[in-house]
């Protein structure tokens, strides 16, 4: 099994609906994040999350929300789906007590999410 | 103008060849310097990473920073169609920064 699961894999929604994309590991680690990949602008940061009471926003949040609802569980919400939200998501975690905290983080396989 | 540049390709070459995947960036706090390789439809992985400038060197990797240029480059030798991949550099700074992407270069190795 995958340390750093992602579901659904894949999900088509119309415009205005809510929908939560869900992520969950089993590394123990504490810190966790959401990105967005679109083609040929790299990952850039949605929410991350140092632990389960400290959530924080990051370079493209509006629109977006976050829950980390335990150290394992981080998801992400689109209140109201936008066609401009259709990308790819991945969900990371990194683990603060390594010394590679800041320089490795752990992806899921992604979410493919598109908004007709 | 985005903090981490990088072409976006797609490079093809034959197999066997040398490849060089470059970066550039403008944030002179950057210490950490990644590069991460993405197969289609996967999360990226870290391949290797460097600190402060110089070389390091992994096999048939090696990674290169000059931060005098604000320049980072990843060499892959005697390439292989298993290293078909999306490579994104990443960088971050001192305690508390999180990872900035580049946009990732879409390479091909031709058997």
């Amino acid at each position: 099994d995958a340390d750093v699961t992602q579901t659904p894999r894949n999900r088509i929604t119309k415009t205005g609906k809510r929908i939560m994309l869900e992520c969950s590991q089993t590394k123990g680690h504490d810190r966790m994040y959401w990105y967005r990949q679109d083609p040929g602008l790299g990952l850039q940061l949605i929410y991350y999350s140092f632990d389960v009471k400290d959530i924080n926003k990051g370079e493209i949040s509006d629109g977006y929300s976050v829950s980390r609802q335990a150290q394992a569980k981080f998801s992400l919400s689109l209140e109201s789906a936008i066609p401009n939200q259709t990308a790819l998501y991945f969900c990371a975690t990194s683990d603060s007590k390594t010394a590679s905290w800041n320089t490795e983080a752990f992806f899921g396989q992604g979410t493919r999410l598109t908004v007709v | 103008q985005k903090e981490v540049e990088q072409d976006p390709g797609p490079l093809s070459v034959p197999e066997g060849a040398i490849v060089s995947l470059n970066c550039t960036y403008s944030n002179s706090a950057f210490q950490y310097f990644m590069w991460y390789r993405q197969y289609s439809r996967k999360g990226p992985e870290l391949l290797m990473y460097t600190y402060s400038s110089g070389n390091k060197e992994d096999g048939r990797f090696t990674a290169q920073v000059d931060k005098s240029s604000k320049y980072i480059s990843l060499f892959i030798r005697d390439s292989q169609p298993s290293d078909s991949a999306t490579y994104l550099c990443a960088m971050s700074g001192s305690a508390g920064n999180m990872l900035t992407f580049g946009g990732g270069t879409r390479l091909m190795v031709k058997p």
